[in-house]
């Protein structure tokens, strides 16, 4: 079947815009995350969903950034206001079930969003 | 505070060598541990994942190892192949979420 995809593949946008990111998990898949991945490092975990919800949106960086998730399915990243260090690439993955204690869930990442903000 | 440190930051091979990346974590409590691979512009790729209990795992030309006591990891590569140029990150999971390396990048030369 189908990956995660991720759309749109690259986003440019003026500072102060909002942006929404989209990503389309694999079928079944209850768990859906959301990365962020500046040049040269490594991916910072920002928030994920078990269904619908959120149990845990510690890393969202500021109350700028948003996410949702409907039908257990798509979900979208929402950054308002953006700020320059805003960009990066946002890559989405989902897996059959949250990561747990013990829980070796593979987790199947997107191609993720190329946010540029000028 | 980078609690998955990688090394080396970058590494160049010719075709056919093979070469080790070193990982080194002080993630607690400790789940388990996970190589990816990720090319560029694409998501990343699981490789290996390894609990506790194991201290090796292969896939194919990659061998994954783990010293939970001292925590570290490290990722083999045997006969390398131009497609192995990519970035290779170490994660570990505390059994609530990942925590991912910086990854090292690897060229591969003909």
């Amino acid at each position: 079947g189908a990956g995660v995809s991720q759309s749109p593949s690259n986003k440019v946008t003026e500072k102060g815009k909002d942006v929404e990111l989209r990503c389309d998990p694999i079928s079944g898949h209850t768990a859906l995350y959301w990365y962020r991945q500046r040049l040269g490092q490594g991916l910072e975990f920002l928030i994920y969903f078990q269904g619908n919800s959120a149990p845990d949106k510690s890393g969202l960086p500021s109350d700028r950034f948003s996410a949702e998730r409907t039908g257990e399915s798509v979900s979208t990243l929402t950054i308002q206001r953006t700020q320059q260090e805003d960009s990066a690439v946002y890559l989405c993955a989902s897996s059959l079930k949250a990561i747990g204690w013990d829980q070796t869930y593979e987790q199947y990442f997107g191609p993720g969003t190329r946010l540029t903000v000028t | 505070k980078n609690q998955v440190e990688q090394s080396p930051q970058s590494l160049i091979i010719l075709e056919g060598k093979n070469c080790t990346l070193q990982c080194n974590y002080t993630v607690s409590p400790f789940s388990n541990l996970r190589w990816y691979k990720q090319d560029t512009g694409r998501g990343p790729v699981s490789l290996t994942i390894m609990t506790f209990s194991e201290n090796t795992k292969s896939n194919g030309r990659y061998t994954a190892t783990l010293d939970a006591d001292t925590k570290q990891s490290s990722l083999h590569i045997t006969a390398s192949q131009l497609s192995d140029s990519a970035s290779y990150i170490c994660v570990v999971s505390d059994g609530n979420k990942l925590v991912f390396g910086a990854g090292t990048i690897l060229r591969v030369k003909s």
